[in-house]
């Protein structure tokens, strides 16, 4: 089966720094990503791990750690549009194209 | 380039009726997708085509729910009879065929069932 794991909320202020964290459970593994959603909208890339380490983009970064089944998402400098839902979704090995299973999603509020 | 294109935006039916929601995919991308989104969940995956061929449509509810992608570029889903359970966002994405490559959204329809 496929288990995702990730905090329902979060709020942190303006200009600090913002860790979420993703665990997963699934039947394999082929790479994860994040997504950012505000409300209303849709799902829109942010990052993509499908070897150990950090990858970082501007703001932001995305850790893996395969053998733990953990990942985090980080976030630098807040800012207020930064207040979404950030969603973790792996992609199982073996899946044929790029079938992803999503969490939960996070719900980051930034508050000034 | 444009995005993926879905229509109509909102729908409100009542419980029994019929919908169908159609999706246009980014030009060239092979591999489209259905996902439905329940308030506070994260995307499900209801259906996924490579071309105008089903790759996975094992969470479809197949009595009640039908896509098709007739001639692999734009695709319709249908739920027919709709149930209260059905209210969600019907969210379509696309990408390119290949190992890591990204899934673009549509902004997707919002369905309420009443």
């Amino acid at each position: 089966g496929q288990n995702i794991d990730q905090p329902t909320e979060m709020t942190a202020t303006e200009g600090a720094i913002v860790q979420i964290n993703c665990t997963y459970q699934t039947s394999g593994f082929n790479g994860l990503f994040w997504y950012q959603q505000h409300a209303g909208e849709a799902p829109t890339f942010l990052s993509y791990n499908v070897l150990d380490g950090l990858e970082e983009k501007g703001r932001f970064s995305s850790f893996l750690s395969r053998s733990k089944g953990y990942s985090y998402l980080l976030l630098k400098e807040l800012q207020m549009k930064d207040s979404a839902s950030y969603l973790c979704a792996v992609r199982p090995h073996g899946e044929y194209g790029n079938k992803l299973v999503f969490g939960a999603g996070t719900i980051l509020r930034v508050k000034s | 380039e444009a995005g993926v294109a879905q229509s109509p935006r909102y729908k409100i039916i009542e419980k029994r009726q019929s919908v169908a929601f159609w999706c246009n995919p980014i030009s060239g991308h092979a591999t489209l997708y259905w996902y439905q989104q329940i308030l506070g969940q994260g995307p499900k995956l209801l259906i996924q085509f490579q071309n105008n061929g089903v790759v996975d449509d094992s969470q479809l509810p197949k009595d009640r729910f039908s896509a098709e992608r007739l001639k692999g570029v734009d695709s319709t889903l249908k739920i027919q009879p709709a149930k209260l359970e059905d209210s969600a966002v019907y969210l379509c994405a696309s990408s390119s065929t290949g190992s890591g490559n990204t899934i673009y959204f549509g902004e997707g329809s919002w369905l309420t069932v009443v």
